[in-house]
Order: C-alpha cells, then sequence, then structure tokens
C-alpha cells in the first residue's frame, strides 16, 4: 500500500546512546518531514526538507539532525539520547493542493523511550 | 503565546450527539486550515481542508473558517463511538508558503454508546 513507513516502531535507548529513525515514501511527494508528539504539545516540527537536497530547522531542532537521502527517505538521527527526547516520532510527506495548499500524510509513528 | 491554541479537553458526548471542536490562532496570514484525526497509537489522517474564509461539509462533518475572528470550528453530526479520536486542527500557507503546517494541540473525543 502507498504511504509512509517508519521503521523501528519502538525503541529503548540508554542516555548517550545513538539511533536513526528511518522514514520512507513512495508517493513522489517533494516535501518531507519529522514532529515529535508529547502529552499537551500537541505536534511539534523538528525539521522539514522541502526537497531532495534540502533540510531545514523546526521548532524544535536541538539535538537531532536530519539527512534527506533521496526523493523517497528522510531519516532523523539522535547523536546522544537524552530522557527528554522521550516522545513519539512522526514522519510525513506532503503532496500541493489546488490553491497552493500541503496535506501531510503521515507515518504510524516510532514510539521512543530514552532511560 | 502559542501560535495555534486547541483545548485539549477531553471531551465526552453519548452517540448521537453534536460535537464541536475549536482552534484560535494568531497568525493573520494563515491561508490553509485542516482538521487531523488520530486514533490511539495511529498516526493522525487527513479529515477536512479549507482554504481561506467559509464552510466545507463532508457527509456528517462540517469544517468553518472565521479568519475576520481567526478562529476555525469542526462540527461533526450524530456522533458516533467509531468517532473517539484526538482531533487536531493545523494551519499553514501565507509568505514563503514552503509547506510547514502549525499544529494545535489536540482535543481528545470520547463518544460513549
Amino acid at each position: 500500500n502507498a504511504g509512509v513507513t517508519q521503521t523501528p516502531k519502538f525503541q529503548v535507548l540508554k542516555t548517550g546512546q545513538s539511533m536513526t529513525l528511518q522514514c520512507a515514501q513512495d508517493m513522489n511527494h517533494n516535501s518531507m518531514y519529522w514532529y515529535r508528539q508529547d502529552p499537551g504539545m500537541g505536534l511539534r516540527l523538528i525539521y522539514y526538507s522541502a526537497s531532495e537536497g534540502t533540510t531545514d530547522k523546526g521548532e524544535v531542532p536541538n539535538g537531532y539532525n536530519v539527512s534527506r537521502l533521496n526523493k523517497r527517505e528522510f531519516s532523523l538521527r539522535l547523536e546522544s539520547a537524552a530522557p527528554s527526547q522521550t516522545s513519539v516520532y512522526f514522519c510525513a510527506s506532503s503532496e500541493a493542493f489546488g490553491q497552493g495548499g500541503y496535506g501531510y500524510t503521515f507515518g504510524s509513528g516510532t514510539r521512543l523511550t530514552v532511560v | 503565546q502559542k501560535e495555534v491554541e486547541q483545548d485539549p479537553g477531553p471531551l465526552s458526548v453519548p452517540e448521537g450527539a453534536i460535537v464541536s471542536l475549536n482552534c484560535t490562532y494568531s497568525n493573520s496570514a494563515f491561508q490553509y486550515f485542516m482538521w487531523y484525526r488520530q486514533y490511539s497509537r495511529k498516526g493522525p489522517e487527513l479529515l477536512m481542508y479549507t482554504y481561506s474564509s467559509g464552510n466545507k461539509e463532508d457527509g456528517r462533518f462540517t469544517a468553518q473558517v472565521d479568519k475576520s475572528s481567526k478562529y476555525i470550528s469542526l462540527f461533526i453530526r450524530d456522533s458516533q463511538p467509531s468517532d473517539s479520536a484526538t482531533y487536531l486542527c493545523a494551519m499553514g500557507g501565507g509568505p514563503g508558503n514552503t509547506g510547514k503546517l502549525i499544529f494545535g494541540q489536540g482535543t481528545t473525543l470520547q463518544v460513549k454508546p
């Protein structure tokens, strides 16, 4: 089925460990995004990539890096995990609506716990 | 002050009730207004999309945008237990139009049989 695929679905890390969250979309979308979702905070943008070869910081980029490997794939890396990065991470990709609007397709999320 | 404000609830209603969900925002440049539905332990899915002001109806769902008041609403008629989910408003657009969306905190809705 077409959509956004995230791996892994669950992960437990120790403080200071590193890991990469993978995201791939097969809808030929140009733009991709990484969000984190925390109780009472809604979805907050970490990084986004408007097109292949470009990345930009969002609202909460500290402690994260990203790579837009190609048009399909957009990875999120935690270099030294901290308990404050315990969250649910969502990858999304977007197409343009009519009149220039964008609608997102989300992956199913990665539940990350840092102990 | 957050750019988008949404009452987190939780909101509990009996089956068949009319539900009203709301968001306010501060950025008058927003042009695209969306509602996403998120079931427990799932990713959000696009429910409704509205460009600029006005109403849009899709089955039991109606989205309203009032740009003069910076206020958007989602109405659910004849609510069903299957409507139990978290509803997130999202908006974006304006100068630059990079495609970024700003999300509200989400309102958790429970529809009781």
